[in-house]
């Protein structure tokens, strides 16, 4: 079954950091390029990056607002997606989803989803 | 970066009438390999998004044909031909033509009246 699982959530303080990871299954993690997206308490989605598969470089891409705050790697061997996010803001409350998005043929993948919420 | 307009924002809709949601994009989405990059995606309560059309018009395995989508540039539209209660959710538009970033539009939540 094609499959991706987030783990890593949780309550954290303003300032502080967290790892989120995504376990895939169920297809070839490897060749896959693969998205963080968000969606904050009565927002919309909101794309926060993409790492490309290691064939294509494995360089990462991110949105204006995170920026040099989060940090999006992989580790094939373990086909596991991963998302630091650090000097965390209030803002950054959401959840936050994994995802191998497409804008062509290719099926498009979400996991379900981790809630991170940033409060004192 | 490409802003995403959909309107409206709230949409009530009879069980059984029609339902259109309209996206414009800030910029033409014609990509330079001529296709255009413009998605649909569901949201129902609870779930994670799903992709309902892609390149415009097309549809995803398992999507019912009561969903379609058209246009052209900057001016979309998806269209519910008869809207069903396991219709109710958010949809968005996102492009994919001009990344990074992705962007998405700011979600209509269509309900049942």
């Amino acid at each position: 079954e094609v499959q991706l699982v987030e783990s890593g959530g949780g309550l954290v303080n303003p300032g502080g950091s967290l790892r989120l990871s995504c376990a895939a299954s169920g297809f070839t993690f490897t060749s896959a390029w693969m998205d963080w997206v968000r969606r904050a308490p009565g927002k919309g989605l909101e794309w926060i990056g993409r790492i490309k598969s290691k064939a294509a470089g494995g360089t990462t891409d991110y949105a204006s607002p995170v920026k040099g705050r989060f940090v999006i790697s992989r580790d094939d061997s373990r086909n596991t997606l991963y998302l630091q996010i650090n000097s965390l803001k209030i803002e950054d409350t959401a959840i936050y989803y994994c995802a191998r998005l497409s804008v062509v043929a290719t099926t498009v993948i979400w996991g379900q989803g981790t809630l991170v919420t940033v409060s004192s | 970066d490409v802003v995403m307009t959909q309107s409206p924002l709230s949409l009530p809709v009879t069980l059984g009438q029609p339902a259109s949601i309209s996206c414009r994009s800030s910029q033409s989405l014609i990509y330079s390999d001529g296709n255009t990059y413009l998605n649909w995606l569901q949201q129902r309560p609870g779930q994670s998004p799903r992709r309902l059309i892609y390149q415009v018009s097309n549809r995803d395995s398992g999507v019912p044909d009561r969903f379609s989508g058209s246009g052209s540039g900057t001016d979309f539209t998806l269209t519910i031909s008869r809207v069903e209660a396991e219709d109710v959710g958010i949809y968005y538009c996102m492009q994919g033509s001009h990344w990074p970033p992705y962007t998405f539009g700011q979600g209509t939540k269509l309900e049942i009246k």
